[in-house]
């Protein structure tokens, strides 16, 4: 079967840096997305990862290696408004996004 | 604001009762979801459109049924409610291309009692 695997919770001082890390096992791969979700709000779109590497947007980088299965999101300059879920999906052969269950990041001052 | 709108916000439904959940997007996208999402789950799709006047099954469809008769409307229509279908409900949509990105509503609470 196909399987996402995420931690399920996170916490990490603000001003600090976090990494979720999310596995994967599909049949077939289209690339690896990552998505922010706020308590009791719809997911916004964060980062796509295609090709094997690191890509930086702002504060937020997002590594995939496609060999090991496996991608990180990176957070830095923790701030209070990052506490959030961050879920991880991907796209398989048949184009369907399979979703990881998601990780809840906890930011403590 | 272009994006996606739902409808209603949440809702308490009495087991047996017809319910439709509405979904309307504003940006001209072609294909559109429904997902749910439970405590400790993934969001697992119900059924897709990927153009107006096609639908599609996803992993849970049972117990749902969904119309795509235009492009922008997509609702979710549950025939005779069951708890078990205590849930979030997310609609979202995408334009073309496997690197889009989901747009998702702000979702429906419903409680089925």
């Amino acid at each position: 079967g196909q399987n996402i695997d995420q931690p399920t919770e996170m916490t990490a001082t603000e001003g600090a840096i976090v990494q979720i890390n999310c596995t994967y096992q599909t049949s077939g791969f289209n690339g690896l997305f990552w998505y922010q979700q706020h308590a009791g709000e719809a997911p916004t779109f964060l980062s796509y990862n295609v090709l094997d590497g690191l890509e930086e947007k702002g504060r937020f980088s997002s590594f995939l290696s496609r060999s090991k299965g496996y991608s990180y999101l990176l957070l830095k300059e923790l701030q209070m408004k990052d506490s959030a879920s961050y879920l991880c999906a991907v796209m398989d052969s048949n184009y369907q996004l399979i979703w990881g269950a998601g990780t809840k990041l906890i930011i403590k001052p | 604001i272009a994006g996606i709108t739902q409808a209603p916000t949440s809702q308490i439904l009495a087991a047996g009762r017809r319910m439709t959940l509405r979904c309307t997007q504003d940006m001209r996208h072609n294909a559109m979801y429904w997902y749910r999402q439970d405590l400790g789950l993934g969001l697992r799709l119900i059924h897709y459109s990927n153009t107006a006047g096609t639908t599609g099954k996803g992993e849970v469809p049972d117990g749902y049924s969904v119309s795509r008769a235009n492009t922008d409307d997509f609702p979710l229509t549950l025939a005779s409610a069951v708890p078990s279908q205590t849930s979030v409900y997310f609609c979202a949509s995408s334009s073309q291309g496997t690197n889009s990105p989901l747009h998702f509503g702000n979702g429906t609470r419903l409680t089925v009692t």
